[in-house]
């Protein structure tokens, strides 16, 4: 069975500070990895994913994720952070034979970013 | 707006009620699934349906039944649930089972 550990539950920074979130997943197959983001009274949306080729991965609003898949990890990266990106993130990861995926999510990581 | 619409997006009810969720995608996306989050718990899959039919009950209680009409519409019809149903409920589609989802913003239930 799959499974995605996020190790930080909350993380609280301040403005233009440097964020890097962790994940780490199980699974021995290929995977697809995903990053959701869920702002305050908002629905999830999706940041950004990987599927296959470059490792690094550009996602919107200047977020960035790293595969390593000697590590399963797929960290989320931003070089400088704004106030509005205080929110819930969620790591996921697709995996499983072909017609019979799994979409497994992380326990999320509540950011709080102090103006 | 994501395309994904839930209503209600707050409920609150008592333990002897019956309620139904409602989910509405205009995607023309072929799958649609209900997600549980509890507070410090991963998103849990609760149901999966493809092309109208279930395939997935990921040994859900028989308290939480789900209805997939036609390929735009979801319900979950909640009769008799206890307190520690209280969750966020999340409703995705995709365009096929196991693709890219995309959700709504959920339903914030509360179990008296």
């Amino acid at each position: 069975a799959q499974s995605v550990s996020q190790h930080n539950h909350h993380v609280i920074l301040s403005e233009a500070a440097s964020l890097e979130l962790g994940c780490n997943y199980s699974y021995g197959g290929t995977v697809n990895l995903f990053w959701y983001v869920q702002y305050p009274g908002q629905h999830l949306q999706l940041l950004l994913k990987y599927f296959s080729g470059d490792p690094l991965v550009k996602g919107i609003k200047g977020f960035e994720a790293e595969f390593i898949k000697s590590k399963f990890s797929f960290n989320l990266r931003k070089p400088s952070v704004q106030w509005s990106d205080t929110a819930e993130y969620f790591c996921a990861v697709l995996g499983g034979h072909f017609g019979n995926e799994k979409l497994t999510f992380g326990t999320g990581t509540r950011l709080t970013i102090i103006p | 707006e994501t395309g994904v619409t839930q209503t209600p997006r707050h409920l609150v009810m008592g333990m002897t009620n019956k309620k139904s969720l409602k989910c509405e995608q205009h995607l023309g996306h072929n799958a649609m699934y209900w997600y549980k989050q509890s507070a410090k718990k991963p998103l849990e899959l609760m149901f999966v349906y493809s092309l109208e039919e279930r395939v997935e009950n990921n040994s859900v209680p028989s308290r939480f039944s789900p209805e997939c009409p036609n390929s735009s519409h979801l319900f979950l019809h909640l009769h008799t649930l206890q307190p520690e149903d209280s969750a966020l409920y999340l409703c995705a589609s995709s365009r096929e089972e196991g693709t890219e989802a995309f959700f709504g913003q959920g339903t914030r239930l509360t179990v008296v």
